[in-house]
């Protein structure tokens, strides 16, 4: 079954420290890839998106992540947090199947910033 | 904001009972879909909707259902409620780009 695979459940960092969140789908066709944020108490949002061409994807906010076709991966990235990076991460993935609004999501990750 | 809405956005029932949930769409957006997000985990997707037919749809049973109307609103309906069914349902809008706008949600618990 396809499915998709958020290493860190809960994260903690201090502000400025580096982030990487890992993802890894099991889909061996082509797929669309998607990091989704949830800020506290708002709905989720896009923060990046990879479809095709240059496999590293620049986001919304100083994110970006890495498309490893390789590794099934899509793992994503911040140089420097903040404090208002406070959120629940969730990586999807659309299989392609044609059903455009079909996504299979990971189980997330919280990410705590301490000021 | 969104531009997608859902209501109620919060409720109770008692097992055994149904529930209607309500979506309004992005304007434009004729794909809806929509999707359960259990406490701790992530969405997942109950079923699509396109121009009013049903054209895909994830591994829930039956008693889930839906309906999308010519103005591209659609309702989620789940009859004879479980337990289990206590949850965040969340309406996505599909955009052009393949991008889903989420509402902020209905937050089902059932007694």
């Amino acid at each position: 079954a396809q499915s998709v695979s958020q290493h860190n459940h809960h994260v903690i960092l201090s502000e400025a420290a580096s982030l990487e969140l890992g993802c890894n789908y099991s889909y061996g066709g082509t797929v669309n890839l998607f990091w989704y944020v949830q800020y506290p108490g708002q709905h989720l949002q896009l923060l990046l998106k990879y479809f095709s061409g240059d496999p590293l994807v620049k986001g919304i906010k100083g994110f970006e992540a890495e498309f490893i076709k390789s590794k099934f991966s899509f793992n994503l990235r911040k140089p420097s947090v903040q404090w208002s990076d406070t959120a629940e991460y969730f990586c999807a993935v659309n299989p392609g199947s044609g059903n455009t609004g079909k996504l299979i999501f990971g189980q997330g990750t919280t990410l705590q910033v301490k000021p | 904001e969104t531009g997608v809405t859902q209501s109620p956005t919060h409720l109770i029932k008692t097992r055994g009972q149904q529930v209607t949930l309500r979506c309004s769409s992005q304007s434009g957006h004729n794909t809806v879909s929509w999707y359960q997000q259990a406490l701790g985990q992530g969405p997942q997707f109950i079923f699509q909707y396109y121009r009013e037919e049903e054209n895909g749809r994830g591994n829930f049973p039956p008693r889930f259902s839906g309906l999308q109307f010519p103005n591209y609103s659609s309702e989620l309906n789940v009859n004879a409620l479980e337990l289990d069914d206590s949850a965040l349902y969340l309406c996505a809008s599909v955009g052009a780009t393949g991008e889903l706008f989420f509402g902020e949600g209905s937050r089902l618990t059932v007694l």
